[in-house]
């Protein structure tokens, strides 16, 4: 079974340091991970894919597939980055199982 | 291109009717999803399909219908609405499966009273 575990509902930081959103994840195969943000009234958007190892508005997330995780980490935060975060799984099927979001709040 | 579009936006429902949430996209992708995102609950799949005249249920299927007669068209129907299923419904489309981008439509708002 595919399972992502978001265990941060909440995250709070100060504008310029820095962010670490955590990701687990529970899958058997080759997993293909994804962050997906939502910004306030707005459609969620792909942020960044662990298979394209590129870093999207100074984000990046590494995919550890001994410590099963994809925590998604920025070193200075700003104010707009404050949004919702999720992270997602597919095994390569249909289907893309999401986390249960991070809410990030950026303080000035 | 419109991508995905919803409607209606928001609506309001008694316990017990029914409704259709209509979703569209001119993407041309085969895979298209619906999802319900409740406060600390994240996103999770109600139906797929992975293309026209195929179906399939995800987490949380139940009192949820879905059809798939053409790419660009994939409606949810609430046959009998509860105050459970008040929610917010994205629908949302992918090219192929794997590691492609999804795309998400701006939403519904539903509220069953």
């Amino acid at each position: 079974a595919q399972r992502v575990t978001q265990p941060e509902k909440l995250l709070s930081v100060f504008k310029g340091a820095p962010v670490e959103l955590k990701c687990n994840y529970s899958y058997s195969g080759s997993p293909e991970l994804f962050w997906y943000v939502q910004y306030s009234r707005q459609r969620l958007q792909l942020l960044l894919r662990h298979i394209s190892r590129e870093s999207i508005k100074g984000f990046t997330a590494d995919l550890n597939k001994g410590e099963t995780s994809f925590h998604l980490k920025k070193p200075f935060a700003q104010e707009e980055d404050s949004a919702m975060y999720y992270c997602a799984l597919t095994g390569g099927s249909e289907k893309l199982v999401f986390g249960k979001g991070t809410k990030l709040t950026v303080n000035p | 291109n419109a991508g995905v579009t919803q409607t209606p936006k928001f609506q309001v429902l008694k316990t017990g009717q029914s409704m259709t949430l209509q979703c569209a996209q001119d993407m041309n992708h085969e895979y298209m999803s619906w999802y319900r995102q409740d406060p600390g609950m994240g996103l999770r799949l109600i139906h797929y399909s992975v293309g026209a005249g195929i179906t399939d249920q995800g987490e949380v299927p139940n009192g949820y219908n879905v059809s798939r007669s053409t790419t660009e068209d994939f409606p949810l129907r609430l046959l009998s609405a509860a105050p459970s299923q008040t929610s917010v419904y994205f629908c949302a489309t992918r090219r192929d499966r794997g590691g492609y981008e999804q795309y998400f439509g701006p939403g519904t708002r539903l509220t069953v009273t």
